[in-house]
């Protein structure tokens, strides 16, 4: 079985552009979250999807947006970027039969706002 | 709210030598627990989980166990090798369907 794709896996951008990434789950898995890792803040939630809803949101401004198709695959879009948004991107999908919450991880997307 | 602290890396070690990385979590009720591991330039790989008081993950020669009583959920590993060199996260889930909480990493450098 597949595991999770990001797509692209390196971003290069400058303040105020816009971005979106991708992110495929693994098959059949409906659930995808998105998660911002920096040296500083460390791994950080920014929400979930499932089936094509947003399920749960952590503390981050509304610049930071998602959205998740019929096949569960999910894109997220960072508007007005901020130096400060220079992060790897991780995605993770989960089983919705999967009680203890396991998540699978891709390889992450890094962007870096210049 | 729901919390997890590790201890603070780097940790340098010999190959061969006993590894243990602490890890301690403020939650209400019963989380599951969980360590990750994040190879450079790659995203994260579950390590193990345990998901009630007690239980014991293990996997490639690193266990840990869930203490209740002291909140804790430590790694070990009785010999590392060079390639276990990377950053180990702890991490909590309180119920399906909600965010995994992270520790900060602990940084793991292992020398031949």
């Amino acid at each position: 079985k597949a595991g999770v794709t990001q797509t692209p896996r390196y971003l290069i951008k400058t303040r105020g552009q816009q971005v979106t990434l991708s992110c495929s789950p693994i098959s059949g898995h409906r659930s995808v979250s998105w998660y911002q890792q920096t040296p500083g803040q460390g791994l950080q939630f920014l929400f979930e999807y499932f089936s094509e809803t947003q399920r749960n949101k952590g503390n981050f401004p509304g610049r930071f947006s998602g959205r998740q198709f019929s096949n569960s695959r999910s894109e997220m879009n960072v508007s007005t970027l901020e130096l400060g948004d220079s992060a790897l991107y991780l995605c993770a999908s989960r089983s919705d039969r999967d009680r203890a919450n396991e998540q699978f991880f891709g390889p992450g997307t890094r962007l870096t706002v210049l | 709210g729901n919390s997890v602290t590790q201890m603070e890396g780097p940790v340098t070690l010999s190959e061969e030598a006993f590894l243990t990385i602490n890890c301690t979590y403020t939650a209400t009720g019963y989380p599951s627990l969980f360590w990750y591991v994040q190879y450079p330039g790659e995203g994260l790989q579950l390590l193990l989980k345990a998901t009630k008081a007690d239980d014991k993950g293990s996997n490639k020669g690193f266990e840990a166990t869930y203490r209740k009583e002291t909140t804790s959920f430590h790694l070990e590993k009785g010999s590392v090798q060079v390639s276990d060199s990377a950053v180990y996260f702890c991490a909590l889930s309180h119920q399906a369907g909600t965010a995994l909480i992270f520790g900060k990493g602990t940084t793991l450098s292992v020398s031949s």
